[in-house]
């Protein structure tokens, strides 16, 4: 099975602050990476797919890059809506989900 | 716009079934894959389970395999989980979930619900 690992587990940033979040797959997974943000008591909402495919309606400043087994999310410039759980998701052969990282307010 | 509303959790003893579903509507549901993925309280995202549009696809998470069938009636825009032989670990918010377009081995998921609760306690 492909294990999901993301860091940091916690991340804190203040508004204006640039984020980068990582996600390192066990095994490579070509572009079939997707991150989704949740926010406490909602469901998750996709915000990229394919690793660097922006889902219609998600702001620019979330972008996605990596290939093979290391991908990151970017927020170029964190705001106040920005502070959720993100978790990434494999979706090469069997859809697994990382553990999250939570972006907090410093 | 995309809607999907679970319904059908509750409490449940270990042994126990229970039947969710969830009504789509919004977008041309036979011709979507569609899954269920839950959440244990305070923990990650955890993909049970998904269904080709004319159902002859189907798939499960190891965890649930051969205790949980998906199905789905087209006609009715609606997608079903049949859960039997509950255990406490399946405790969870259960969420009804929109499969996107371009995948291959397995699917991401562009639209979801906001959940159902599944307690299996004794």
């Amino acid at each position: 099975d492909i294990q999901m690992t993301q860091s940091p587990s916690t991340l804190s940033a203040s508004v204006g602050d640039r984020v980068t979040l990582t996600c390192r797959s066990s095994q490579k997974i070509r572009s079939w990476l997707a991150w989704y943000q949740q926010k406490p008591g909602k469901a998750p909402k996709l915000l990229i797919y394919k690793t660097s495919t922006l889902e219609s309606g998600v702001p620019s400043r979330f972008s996605g890059s990596g290939s093979g087994t290391e991908f990151t999310l970017t927020i170029s410039s964190v705001q106040p809506d920005d502070f959720a759980t993100y978790y990434c998701q494999e979706y090469n052969n069997y859809s697994t989900f990382g553990q999250g990282t939570k972006v907090e307010i410093k | 716009q995309v809607q999907l509303v679970e319904s059908g959790g509750g409490l449940v003893t270990p042994g126990g079934s229970l039947r969710l579903s969830c009504a789509a509507s919004g977008f041309t549901f036979s011709d979507h894959y569609m899954a269920w993925i839950r959440q244990a309280p305070g923990k990650g995202l955890e993909w049970v389970s998904y269904i080709s549009p004319d159902s002859s696809s189907l798939s499960y998470a190891d965890s649930v395999k051969g205790r949980f069938a998906i199905s789905r009636d087209n006609a009715k825009n609606s997608l079903y989980l049949e859960m039997n032989s509950l255990r406490v670990d399946d405790t969870a918010l259960y969420y009804c979930a929109r499969a996107g377009v371009q995948w291959l081995g397995a699917p991401y998921f562009d639209s979801w619900g906001h959940g159902v609760l599944v307690t299996v306690s004794s």
